[in-house]
């Protein structure tokens, strides 16, 4: 089955410098990839997904790319800002259900 | 639009007792997923429905673990015997279709501690 490897589990970075989190996947059949984003004692929230037809997609401060051949996709946020610290969660669509990384606790240190 | 709701919010319990959980979902939504996340881990599906039928159940540990969604619409979660291993956050999601490719609407969680 489709297994979901995130990294890193832990990043802190500068206000205003950028941050990249980084997941691989197994399975080659998966095409729907999903970032959620949960702060802390709150519920995961969809920040931006994109489908295996295209290699990158970007909304406002926030960008993911795609590699199918490598199978790695990546979550880029620019001008980090200290609303963006939070736990995110990559996720890969297997199957009818999506299999979810482990988290990447997101700091942003003022 | 109403959210996904989820009852109740925090659960204490001892270990060997038995606990439920209610959800109701987006209106309209065909599919519900239980999920169980524990702390500092991403979440771990339980079971997945469409509409009153199981997409989905091979993580859920069926000697303890229940789920019903007898109308297609609301859905409870049960636990019989808990064990100290169960404590984590029992979140609640829901989507319009089942295809693995739309957006999951999650709930704000039970929250449950087994002593």
């Amino acid at each position: 089955g489709e297994n979901v490897e995130q990294h890193p589990s832990t990043l802190s970075v500068q206000e205003g410098d950028s941050a990249v989190i980084k997941c691989t996947y197994s399975d080659s059949a998966s095409n729907y990839f999903p970032w959620y984003k949960q702060e802390l004692g709150k519920r995961p929230q969809l920040i931006i997904d994109i489908r295996s037809n295209v290699g990158e997609k970007k909304d406002q401060r926030i960008a993911v790319t795609l590699n199918k051949t490598a199978k790695h996709f990546s979550l880029h946020i620019t001008e980090t800002q200290p609303e963006d610290s939070a736990v995110y969660f990559c996720a890969a669509s297997s199957n009818y259900q999506l299999i979810w990384g482990a988290g990447t606790k997101l700091i942003i240190k003022p | 639009e109403a959210g996904v709701a989820q009852s109740p919010r925090y659960k204490i319990i001892e270990k060997r007792q038995s606990v439920a959980f209610w959800c109701n979902p987006i209106s309209g939504h065909a599919t519900l997923y239980w999920y169980q996340q524990i702390l500092g881990q991403g979440p771990k599906l339980l079971i997945q429905f469409q509409n009153n039928g199981v997409v989905d159940d091979s993580q859920l540990p069926k000697d303890r673990f229940s789920a019903e969604r007898l109308k297609g619409v609301d859905s409870t979660l049960k636990i019989q015997p808990a064990k100290l291993e169960d404590s984590a956050v029992y979140l609640c999601a829901s989507s319009l279709v089942t295809s693995g490719k739309e957006t999951q609407y999650f709930g704000p969680g039970t929250r449950l501690l087994v002593l």
